[in-house]
């Protein structure tokens, strides 16, 4: 069975800082792709990055990029240069080779100014 | 943006009742999903279909049933509404490309 992890609950930063959301995953399919939303106070989810198992590079958007550690299972988000704007709920998303997609609990950041 | 719209986007019924909820896309893309979302959970998948008239059962799948008579339109059914069941409803689409999976904005569903 498939299953994603997101071990914080809640996370705080400071404004302008960096700040990584851990992700693993486990899975035993070949081809799989990883998804990160974000989830802000008024509820509507909003993708951020998508990276393929078989992406050899690490995904970036922007802010946003994505720690791939295919051997560890592990896909953590990382934000530089944090805004307030950035608080909210973030949700870590495993798509499987049937395309069904899997999610973590999430995990709550807030930035301080 | 998938074109998609979820309708209502807040409801509240009592008990017992039969309640449908509606995700509709306009562009045709094959696999929809209705999630809900509860605090501590995360999003759990329902049911989901691959396409007109083809669904199957996700993880809390009891308690709902779903029907895909149009590519365009995924309609979620609560056969008799439970206050277990009052929750926050997501519809969501994968895209024509595998990286592409968005959301509907969500249905607020309460169960009094």
């Amino acid at each position: 069975a498939q299953k994603i992890t997101q071990t914080q609950p809640g996370m705080f930063v400071q404004e302008k800082e960096a700040v990584t959301l851990d992700c693993t995953y486990d899975t035993s399919d070949q081809s799989y792709g990883l998804f990160w939303y974000k989830q802000p106070s008024s509820g509507e989810m909003i993708f951020l990055i998508y990276q393929g198992s078989y992406d050899e590079q690490n995904a970036t958007e922007g802010r946003y990029s994505l720690n791939f550690q295919k051997a560890r299972k592990s896909a953590n988000l990382v934000i530089s240069a944090s805004q307030l704007g950035d608080s909210a709920m973030y949700f870590c998303a495993m798509r499987d080779w049937g395309n069904q997609f899997y999610f973590g609990t999430g995990t709550s950041l807030t930035v301080i100014p | 943006d998938a074109g998609i719209t979820q309708s209502p986007r807040h409801k509240v019924t009592e008990t017992g009742t039969p309640v449908t909820l509606r995700c509709h896309q306009t562009e045709n893309h094959r696999y929809m999903y209705w999630y809900r979302q509860d605090p501590g959970h995360g999003l759990r998948l329902i049911h989901y279909s691959y396409g007109v008239k083809d669904t199957d059962k996700g993880e809390v799948s009891d308690g709902y049933s779903v029907s895909r008579s149009k590519t365009e339109d995924f309609l979620l059914t609560l056969e008799s509404a439970t206050s277990s069941q009052t929750s926050v409803y997501f519809c969501a689409i994968k895209g024509s490309s595998d990286t592409e999976a968005f959301f509907g904005q969500g249905t607020r569903l309460t169960v009094v």
